[in-house]
Order: C-alpha cells, then structure tokens, then sequence
C-alpha cells in the first residue's frame, strides 16, 4: 500500500540551530514528492516539490530537500531555523496525477 | 483574493443532523479534492473530481457523505446523520492537471464538530 512515513513527530530545536526532518515513502512508479507546512492557525501551504530533474530542491523560507531515489527519501532540509519556523511540517507523495498521500507530519517548535 | 474557499470555517453540529460544506476552487482548475484531517494525523483523502465527474472515492467515504460538483466549478461535500467520529478538518484543495504535474493548493479548511 501507498504509504509515507516521517521519522519524527515533534521536534524541539533552538534558533540557529540545523533542521533535517527525515520522510521515506512507498509508492510504486513515478512519483511527485512535496513538503508542505501549517503555521498556527493557517491553512496547509506548499513549502516545496519535486517533479522531475534536479533532485535537490529549493524551496521558500531557506529550506531545502533532496530526493534520494534508492533510499526512497525526500528529507527536508535547513541550516539554520528560525523562532518563525515553529509550524507543523507535511511529507506528502503523489503519483502524476493521483490523489496525495500525507505523511502524519512532525510538530516543530524553535525555542527563542 | 483568488485562493480556494471553503464555508463554512467552523461548523458545530449535534449528532444525527445533517451538514453540507462548499468549497469553491481556484477559477481555471480542473481538478477538486476533498480531504480529511484530524488530531495528530495528516489529511487523509476522501474523493476528488475531474470538471463535473467523480473520478474516485475513497473507503473512508461512508454511506453517508456524498460530494458533487455539478458544473465543474465550485463542490459540496454533505454528511448525513453526523456521528461524533466525523469531527475533523475538511479540507478543499484544487488543481490545474497539465504535463502529469499536479500541485495542488489548499483551502484554509471547515473545523466540523460533532456534539
């Protein structure tokens, strides 16, 4: 079955310190990978994507994610986090044109 | 603003009645997806709609949930005799389907609280 997995549910970290969320999925053929994350109160925005092509990605804010095809991985990256960062973080999969499949997110709260 | 809406935000209902949400995408997209998100979960999907037709649905849609999108625009998602497992977040996300690629935006969401 289509699955992702997020190694860490929550995640406390100081500002300037270094941030990698680990994400792996199974999910069979050709796959479109995004990061998405939900600040406090607001609605789930796109963070970044693969697609195809390079598989180190960058997306807004100064974060970054790399797409390891044999490790079926696409970690997210940044090297130094913010107290603005505190949000809830969403691995996500889809296949083309298919319904996305959600990982179960991982809380991250910057400690001022 | 030309984002996805979604009414209402906040729905508080008691067990047993009926509910109806809509969600209205972003104009030119082709593609409408229901989700459902609840406590420490990410959004789990329900069905989605290519213009006016229901392309799949998910086994979490029960009996009792039915989504239309009758002109290809904007889509409503009803809930009949609402039990207090249906409380969650619904979320609306949209999409424009060109080259295989399907980014989809979301909607800021209906919280349904079943009473």
């Amino acid at each position: 079955a289509q699955s992702v997995s997020q190694h860490n549910h929550h995640v406390i970290l100081s500002e300037a310190a270094s941030l990698e969320l680990g994400c792996n999925y199974s999910y069979g053929g050709t796959v479109n990978l995004f990061w998405y994350v939900q600040y406090p109160g607001q609605h789930l925005q796109l963070l970044l994507k693969y697609f195809s092509g390079d598989p180190l990605v960058k997306g807004i804010k100064g974060f970054e994610a790399e797409f390891i095809k044999s490790k079926f991985s696409f970690n997210l990256r940044k090297p130094s986090v913010q107290w603005s960062d505190t949000a809830e973080y969403f691995c996500a999969v889809n296949n083309r044109d298919d319904k996305i499949i959600f990982g179960k997110g991982t809380r991250l709260h910057i400690l001022p | 603003d030309t984002g996805v809406s979604q009414d209402p935000r906040h729905k508080i209902t008691k067990r047993g009645q009926n509910v109806t949400f809509r969600c209205d995408p972003i104009s030119e997209h082709n593609r409408l997806y229901w989700y459902r998100q609840t406590l420490g979960q990410g959004p789990e999907f329900l069905t989605y709609f290519q213009n006016e037709a229901q392309l799949e649905k998910s086994r979490l849609l029960s009996d009792r949930f039915s989504a239309e999108r009758p002109k290809g625009s904007f889509s409503t998602l009803e809930i009949q005799r609402t039990e207090q497992g249906d409380s969650a977040m619904y979320l609306c996300a949209s999409s424009l389907l060109t080259g295989g690629h399907n980014e989809q935006f979301f909607g800021p969401g209906t919280r349904l609280t079943v009473l």
